[in-house]
């Protein structure tokens, strides 16, 4: 069984709508959970991170996590064609400090 | 702030050569950094865990006589792929964590390296 999993896509959606992204995990202990953003041929960058349940924004991006249904989503409102890129969910496991990722939802943002 | 830079961004070796690779960060202090290594349309698979002043912990499946790693000080670790095989093509990205709650900090990732072995 996969620590975290993603649906691997792709998502296409037209400028200007919402892009929804999900992510479930296995591990109940995981205490934090991070979106990155990873371009083709560049190492991820971070969005955000969560680690309380309930939605958390920033900007155009919210994150919401779920721990009783053990889920995480990131929302990307008013989606850009810059936004087109593979997004990586994260979790960590708090004691050991380890980084498990999914394998990556690609997006794709239509002009 | 939280910068993180590789280097080489890029390096072509012969086989069974040696590589280092470099993982520096810029603005903080790190006291844990990880090594991942990620294949074409393929996720992040993490290698290593690296402590400064310890040994790192290495993942199941990563042997650690073939890539050495070293934790030197608080804003270096070095990744040496030794005797390199074209099956070790590949892009190294390296992430540093700042000292904090374990768990609870965010890691940083650097631009990656990308390694091909001919």
């Amino acid at each position: 069984q996969k620590e975290v999993e993603q649906n691997s896509g792709p998502l296409s959606v037209p400028e200007g709508a919402i892009a929804s992204l999900n992510c479930t995990y296995s591990d109940r202990g995981s205490q934090s959970f991070f979106w990155y953003r990873q371009y083709s041929g560049k190492s991820p960058e971070l969005i955000m991170s969560i680690y309380s349940n309930g939605d958390k924004e920033d900007g155009r991006f919210t994150a919401q996590l779920n721990k009783a249904s053990q889920y995480v989503s990131l929302l990307i409102r008013d989606s850009q064609p810059s936004d087109s890129a593979t997004y990586l969910c994260a979790v960590n496991q708090y004691n050991f400090n380890k980084f498990y990722f999914g394998s990556g939802t690609k997006l794709n943002v239509k002009p | 702030g939280a910068v993180v830079s590789q280097h080489p961004s890029r390096v072509i070796c012969k086989s069974g050569t040696s590589v280092k690779i470099e993982c520096r960060s810029l603005d903080f202090q790190a006291t844990t950094m990880f090594w991942y290594r990620q294949f074409p349309k393929q996720s992040l698979m993490l290698m290593a865990t690296s402590n400064e002043g310890s040994k790192a912990t290495y993942e199941q499946g990563v042997e650690k006589d073939k890539f050495l790693i070293n934790h030197a000080s608080l804003t270096l670790s070095t990744l040496t792929v030794t005797s390199a095989h074209p099956e070790d093509s590949s892009f190294y990205i390296c992430s540093a964590q700042p000292p904090g709650l374990a768990g609870d900090n965010e890691q940083f990732f650097g631009p990656g390296t990308r390694l091909t072995v001919l």
